[in-house]
């Protein structure tokens, strides 16, 4: 059973604090992506990785970082959280070939006071 | 720009018919995705069209137009499990995926 994971559900921090956001896949995908997901606005593409140590940015990438050191796992960082940063963030899977569909992470909630 | 439309919301009775429609306007076509997201979790693979016409999967279908770029999904026998968002999203000549903001499905009993 094919399987995305995400460090935490639900995550509050204070503003100006370095977030950590951990994703990893069991499935040998080369790809994987972070989204993030606001009430009435599509997904948004952050950043994606097509390999290990590869990183590509996505529409949104200000205020985000990325790191992909191992195939399996993709960390997404918020190097100083800002409330505008309060969001739902997804984290996908992909197989190389662009036509296959995107496994989804739980999502992590992150609230910033 | 890139744009896709999809209804807000929607409301259908259990055991009756629903047809939600996506309506694109993308640089290039290389097909469209439709995915499932019950509320607070994550979303689900439904369909894939690249060519025109319909696709059925069981009490799911989903239909394509590229003249027209327009694209809806279908669902039979609705059920109240199907009370859900809706993504429709774009693979456009990047290869990148633009989504649409989603349509709520509300099943009434």
């Amino acid at each position: 059973d094919v399987k995305v994971t995400q460090s935490s559900r639900y995550l509050v921090k204070r503003t100006g604090e370095k977030v950590f956001l951990e994703c990893v896949q069991d499935m040998d995908h080369e790809n994987m992506f972070w989204y993030r997901q606001d009430p009435g606005l599509g997904l948004r593409l952050i950043y994606f990785s097509y390999d290990v140590k590869m990183k590509e940015k996505g529409d949104i990438p200000e205020g985000y970082s990325v790191s992909r050191e191992k195939k399996e796992r993709f960390s997404l960082i918020l190097e100083s959280a800002s409330t505008n940063q309060t969001s739902m963030y997804l984290c996908a899977s992909r197989p190389r070939d662009e036509y296959n569909e995107q496994f989804f992470g739980p999502g992590t909630r992150l609230t910033v006071l | 720009g890139q744009n896709i439309d999809q209804p807000t919301e929607m409301t259908a009775t259990e055991g009756a018919i629903v047809q939600i429609n996506c309506t694109y306007q993308t640089s290039g076509f290389n097909g469209l995705f439709w995915y499932q997201q019950h509320a607070g979790e994550a979303p689900t693979f439904l369909s894939y069209n690249v060519l025109d016409g319909l696709e059925e999967k069981g009490r799911f279908s989903s239909f394509l137009s590229r003249s027209k770029g327009y694209s809806y999904l279908l669902l039979k026998e609705l059920q109240m499990k199907d009370s859900a968002s809706y993504l429709c999203a774009v693979l456009d000549s990047n290869y990148q995926l633009i989504w649409g903001a989603g349509t709520k499905l509300i099943i009434k009993p």
